[in-house]
């Protein structure tokens, strides 16, 4: 079955420090992948993609992503993190025989210690 | 413009009501989608439209009725809801599935 893991529930960092969020998929094609960012009570705003090609995706807001198929993974990461940088994120993984349809990982809170 | 406009923001309905849920955007995009999203959770995929036609019903109850009149617009028509349907109601646009969405920014509903 397909399946999106997301490990960490809840993650606090201190402003300043690097991120590391943890992504693991399980799916029988060729996945496309996102990470989105859901601040309380709004919509999602993607923070980058994976389709092909580069396996280090850089996104908006310093992010950037790896893809390791070896691993089945797609762990997001920022060098130094901002206070505005709290939020919820979640990992969306795609197929091409999925017709369009994304499947979330359960989401990481992120909260930013100053 | 790059956005995808939903109204309303908020909605309260009793159990007997009948709304709508509306989302309209100007990118081009062929494909439009409705998520549902509970509070803590991720959101639920409800429907797919590709070129205006319907391509994806994750089995949502007949009380859910998605169109989708034109390229820009998705509506959303509520019927006879229940309390556990209380949720964030959420529309995306894509240039094509399989694309990047770009999501509104939600309609809150509650059902009384």
């Amino acid at each position: 079955a397909q399946s999106v893991t997301q490990p960490d529930i809840h993650i606090t960092v201190s402003e300043g420090a690097s991120l590391e969020l943890r992504c693991n998929y399980s799916y029988g094609a060729t996945p496309y992948l996102f990470w989105y960012v859901q601040s309380p009570g709004q919509g999602l705003q993607l923070l980058l993609k994976y389709f092909s090609g580069d396996t280090l995706v850089q996104g908006i807001k310093g992010f950037e992503a790896e893809f390791k198929r070896s691993q089945s993974s797609f762990n997001l990461r920022k060098p130094s993190v901002h206070w505005s940088d709290a939020a919820e994120y979640f990992c969306a993984v795609g197929s091409y025989n999925q017709g369009g349809k994304l499947i979330f990982g359960q989401g990481t809170e992120l909260s930013v210690k100053p | 413009d790059t956005e995808v406009t939903q109204t309303p923001k908020h909605l309260v309905m009793g159990m007997t009501n009948k709304k709508s849920l509306k989302c309209e955007q100007h990118m081009g995009h062929r494909a439009m989608y409705w998520y549902k999203q509970k509070a803590k959770k991720p959101p639920e995929l409800m429907f797919v439209y590709s070129y205006e036609k319907l391509s994806i019903n994750e089995s949502v109850p007949s009380r859910f009725s998605p169109e989708c009149p034109n390229s820009s617009l998705l509506n959303l028509h509520l019927h006879a809801l229940q309390p556990e349907d209380s949720a964030l109601y959420l529309c995306a646009s894509s240039q094509q599935v399989y694309e990047k969405l770009f999501f509104g920014s939600g309609t809150q509903l509650s059902v009384l």
